[in-house]
């Protein structure tokens, strides 16, 4: 099993450049999370979707976008990238959520700078 | 909104010693509190996981404590051993029906032999 996939692993842009953060599990997970990590600040929740057509906003969403078209893929975009959005991204996904919540298994991160 | 604070930030003991990590939660309908290990340059595991139904829960060297009324819980290793090294962060559900988790900062804790 491949778990929890994420691509890129590194990635630099430019300011204002858009892109793509790609994330697949093959566990058949209904729930996704997007979390960003940032230097002593721990993990904050981007965006997390309990099945695919739901996505829904967590504690820091504002520059990022979200689609959840399929039970497997769970694609984070990035608008005119700012330099506070340099950081190391990781999706993770879980069998169960709500009153339920299980294990979350992570992506081993996507590490972006924005110059 | 709901928060998570976890103490101390970082944590040094020598081999053999016990660790201890604290966190306090504000949101009192949480009902979820798991600890993640993560190594250098990996994604976060759990390592163990606690519900509000329980008090303590034990594996092996590591378990946690849950006090309901204080909003508080801890992690405790014992026999520290040198892969233990790595940073550790306790979360708490979002509310009773949440979906995600809140995450602490994180302890760096190092085992020194």
């Amino acid at each position: 099993n491949a778990g929890v996939t994420q691509t890129p692993k590194f990635r630099i842009l430019k300011i204002g450049q858009s892109m793509t953060l790609q994330c697949t599990q093959d566990m058949n997970h209904n729930y996704m999370y997007w979390y960003r990590q940032d230097p002593g600040m721990g993990l904050k929740l981007i965006y997390y979707s309990v099945g695919a057509g739901i996505t829904d906003k967590g504690e820091v969403p504002n520059g990022y976008n979200v689609s959840r078209s399929t039970t497997e893929d769970f694609p984070l975009r990035l608008e005119l990238a700012a330099p506070s959005q340099t950081s190391v991204y990781f999706c993770a996904s879980s069998y169960s959520g709500g009153a339920n919540t299980g294990e979350l298994f992570f992506g081993e991160g996507s590490r972006l700078t924005v110059l | 909104g709901e928060n998570v604070e976890q103490h101390p930030s970082t944590l040094s003991v020598q081999e053999g010693d016990s660790a201890v990590i604290k966190c306090t939660y504000s949101d009192s309908a949480s009902n979820y509190f798991p600890w993640y290990k993560q190594e250098l340059g990996k994604g976060p595991q759990l390592i163990i996981d606690i519900r509000s139904n329980v008090g303590e829960k034990k594996d092996q060297r590591i378990a946690v404590t849950l006090n309901k009324t204080a909003k508080h819980f801890s992690l405790h290793i014992t026999e520290t051993q040198p892969e233990d090294s790595a940073v550790y962060f306790c979360a708490a559900s979002i509310g009773g029906g949440g979906t995600a988790l809140i995450f602490g900062k994180g302890t760096t804790l190092s085992v020194s032999s």
